[in-house]
C-alpha cells in the first residue's frame, strides 16, 4: 500500500482548462502539503493543512485552491491553467505540524500546451 | 526570505568513490534534514538531524549538524550506482507556522 499516493501522474492539458490533482495518504498523519518543483528541481511549498485546516498558503495565485474533505485527503484544483503552471507538483504529509519528516507522494507531472 | 545554499550543484563520480556535500545558512535551524529524490519520484527522508554538532549514519551516509547550527553535510562513502539523484538538504522554517523549505538540490551522477 503506498503511504502517500497522487493521481493521476502525468497531465497534459491545454491552456486555459481546469484541472485537479487528488492526493490520499494511510499514515493517519494529521498534516499534508503541496510542494512545486520547478524545471531546475527547486522544490516550493504551496499549501499546507492541519487536521483539514488551512495553515499555509505561499502567496499562490487564487487560481490554484487546495480542498481538503478529511485529514487523509488533499486535493488541488487549478482554474485557467497557464503555461507557466507546467511543473511537478507533490503533495506530502507529516504526522503533525512542525515534524519535519515529510512523506512524499510520488509527483504529478503538468504540462500545460 | 530564508535561503539554503547548497553545494556543489552536481558531482559527476566513479562507482567506489566517496562523495561530499553541504548546506549553509544565515540563519540559525534547530533541524537539519537530508533527502534524496530518485528520477521519477518524491524526495524521501535519509537523515534528519536534530541537535548542534550531532553526527549521524545510515548505511553509507553520514551527515552532521553544524556546532553553529548554520550548516550540515552529507557524506556519501563507496558510491555505489544506484546513489545516482538529487540530494536535498531541508529546514524547518519555523517563522510563523513551521514550513519545509529546500536548498537547490546537489545533483549526483556515478559512473561504473
Amino acid at each position: 500500500d503506498t503511504a502517500v499516493s497522487q493521481t493521476p501522474k502525468y497531465l497534459v492539458t491545454q491552456m486555459g482548462n481546469d484541472k485537479s490533482i487528488k492526493c490520499e495518504q494511510n499514515l493517519g498523519h494529521d498534516t499534508m502539503y503541496w510542494y512545486k518543483q520547478d524545471s531546475k528541481k527547486f522544490l516550493k511549498i504551496m499549501f499546507s493543512y492541519n487536521n483539514k485546516e488551512l495553515i499555509i498558503n505561499e502567496t499562490v495565485p487564487n487560481r490554484f485552491s487546495p480542498k481538503s474533505p478529511d485529514k487523509a485527503h488533499l486535493n488541488l484544483h487549478i482554474n485557467s491553467l497557464e503555461l507557466g503552471d507546467s511543473a511537478v507538483y507533490f503533495c506530502a504529509s507529516s504526522q503533525r505540524l512542525g515534524q519535519g519528516g515529510y512523506t512524499f507522494g510520488s509527483g504529478t507531472r503538468l504540462t500545460v500546451v | 526570505g530564508q535561503q539554503l545554499n547548497q553545494s556543489p550543484q552536481s558531482m559527476f563520480i566513479q562507482e567506489g568513490e566517496d562523495v561530499s556535500m553541504n548546506c549553509t545558512s544565515s540563519s540559525i535551524f534547530n533541524t537539519w534534514l537530508w533527502y534524496k529524490q530518485d528520477p521519477g519520484e518524491g524526495p524521501v527522508l535519509l537523515i534528519a538531524l536534530y541537535k548542534a554538532g550531532e553526527l549521524t549514519s545510515n548505511g553509507r551516509l553520514t551527515a552532521q549538524f553544524g556546532i553553529t547550527r548554520k550548516d550540515s553535510f552529507l557524506n556519501i562513502s563507496a558510491s555505489i550506482p544506484s546513489d545516482v539523484g538529487i540530494y536535498f538538504c531541508a529546514d524547518l522554517f519555523s517563522g510563523g507556522y513551521n514550513k519545509l523549505i529546500f536548498g537547490a538540490g546537489t545533483r549526483l551522477a556515478v559512473h561504473p
